[in-house]
């Protein structure tokens, strides 16, 4: 059974400062793996994918990185803003299932 | 334009009565997922449909039914609400299985039980 961990649970950074957020998976044998945003109270908005052929994706000021070897993706997020202030949730779908496994989630906290 | 819609984004409820959340889709995806998920805490896979083929997951309890009519629609369906049941539940969707399966996710549903 797949397990996702996400290191740290929280963090809280000035504005300006680059981030590098963890994800972890137990089966390395995954489809994809996707990175979500969510803010207080909201639903989940997908901020990058990355298929399991592929080790990196970028999106402006987020570039995450995948390691499938070692079970791994991190999420950079260079120069933060308040506006950046979320939890981010990591999601793997792997093995035979295309369902997407969830980790806690990095509650990110970026004070100006 | 949102292509997974949620309704309502927040329900009040009351102990015991039946509570049924809504889901549409526009993107014609075979896949659509329920999820609950408490504070701080992961998002929890209920159940799926992988078109009317319906999936249950082991742990999800009997007070949990889920309806799925059309390509475009599903429901939850709760049956006797518990304090325990109050979360945020999620509805998403997705393409057929394969690398390029990406998910898709609703606003959610804030359920609160009184």
């Amino acid at each position: 059974k797949q397990e996702v961990t996400q290191i740290p649970a929280a963090l809280s950074v000035p504005e300006g400062e680059n981030l590098v957020l963890n994800c972890s998976f137990t089966d390395s044998a995954i489809y994809n793996l996707q990175w979500f945003r969510q803010d207080p109270g909201k639903g989940l908005t997908s901020l990058l994918l990355i298929q399991s052929s592929q080790r990196e994706q970028t999106s402006g000021r987020l570039n995450a990185s995948l390691d499938k070897s070692s079970g791994r993706s991190t999420l950079y997020i260079a120069a933060s803003q308040p506006g950046d202030s979320a939890t981010y949730l990591c999601a793997v779908s792997s093995g035979g299932s295309y369902i997407p496994t969830f980790g806690r989630g990095t509650s990110l906290i970026v004070h100006p | 334009d949102a292509m997974v819609i949620q309704n309502p984004r927040y329900q009040v409820t009351q102990f015991g009565k039946p509570v049924t959340l809504s889901c549409s889709q526009t993107l014609n995806h075979n896949v659509m997922y329920w999820y609950q998920q408490k504070s701080s805490q992961a998002p929890k896979l209920l159940f799926h449909y992988y078109d009317k083929d319906f999936n249950n997951e082991a742990d999800t309890p009997d007070n949990f039914q889920s309806r799925r009519p059309n390509t475009s629609f599903c429901f939850l369906d709760i049956r006797s609400p518990g304090l325990g049941d109050a979360a945020m539940y999620l509805c998403a969707t997705s393409t057929p299985r394969g690398i390029n399966t990406e998910a898709f996710f609703g606003q959610g549903t804030r359920l609160t039980v009184v």
